[in-house]
């Protein structure tokens, strides 16, 4: 069993669709965990965030953290044709350690 | 802020040859550097962490003789694959983190160097 696990996907949605991207964990001791867009051909940008269990947001996007459940979610509102890309969530045990990522999943939101 | 280059962005060789990737910090100090590679459809592998001025702590199945690393200092650490063959082939990306900032547990990485051997 993978440490972090992330559906692959392809997932297309329209245009101002709500989009739910979702990972589950293994290791009870992440702490730390962050959601990153990776573009096609394109190294990963960090979006968000979080320390722990709760809710973080910023702009379009919101992210939960619920360490009982080993869940965590991105939301993205009002989604773009330009939030097109790659979504993986990352996550560690120790401050600045080593990240795990999950597989990333492949969102295309169509116009 | 929080910028992070890798040069070349793509890279062609010949089997049998060594290549050299580089990965600056632009606006920071790095104190801490990782190595990752990426296959097609794939995930984040971690390769390596670099802390400047020490050996690298490679991952398990990672040969250290095969990727050399260097992080002679706060902004610049490479990667070298030597001898390279054409599984060595993938996306290599590289990320960097200072913890002297606000949110330095986080990483930020680089724009990733895609090499194909031939």
């Amino acid at each position: 069993q993978k440490e972090v696990e992330q559906d692959p996907g392809p997932l297309s949605v329209p245009e101002g669709a709500i989009v739910s991207l979702n990972c589950t964990y293994s290791n009870s001791a992440f702490q730390y965990f962050m959601w990153y867009r990776q573009y096609s051909r394109k190294g990963p940008e960090l979006l968000m965030y979080t320390y722990s269990s709760g809710n973080k947001e910023d702009g379009r996007f919101t992210a939960q953290v619920d360490k009982s459940s080993k869940y965590i979610s991105l939301f993205i509102r009002d989604s773009q044709p330009s939030d097109s890309a790659t979504y993986l969530c990352a996550m560690s045990d120790l401050q600045g350690g080593k990240l795990i990522f999950g597989q990333g999943t492949e969102l295309s939101v169509k116009p | 802020g929080a910028v992070v280059s890798q040069h070349p962005s793509r890279v062609i060789c010949k089997s049998g040859t060594s290549v050299k990737i580089e990965c600056r910090s632009l606006d920071f100090q790095a104190t801490t550097m990782f190595w990752y590679r990426q296959f097609p459809k794939q995930s984040l592998m971690l390769m390596a962490t670099s802390n400047e001025g020490s050996k690298a702590t490679y991952e398990q199945g990672v040969e250290k003789d095969k990727f050399l690393i260097n992080h002679a200092s706060l902004t610049l650490s490479t990667l070298t694959v030597t001898s390279a063959h054409p599984e060595d082939s993938s996306f290599y990306i590289c990320s960097a983190r200072d913890a002297s900032l606000a949110g330095g547990e986080t990483q930020y990485f680089g724009p990733g160097t895609r090499l194909t051997v031939l």
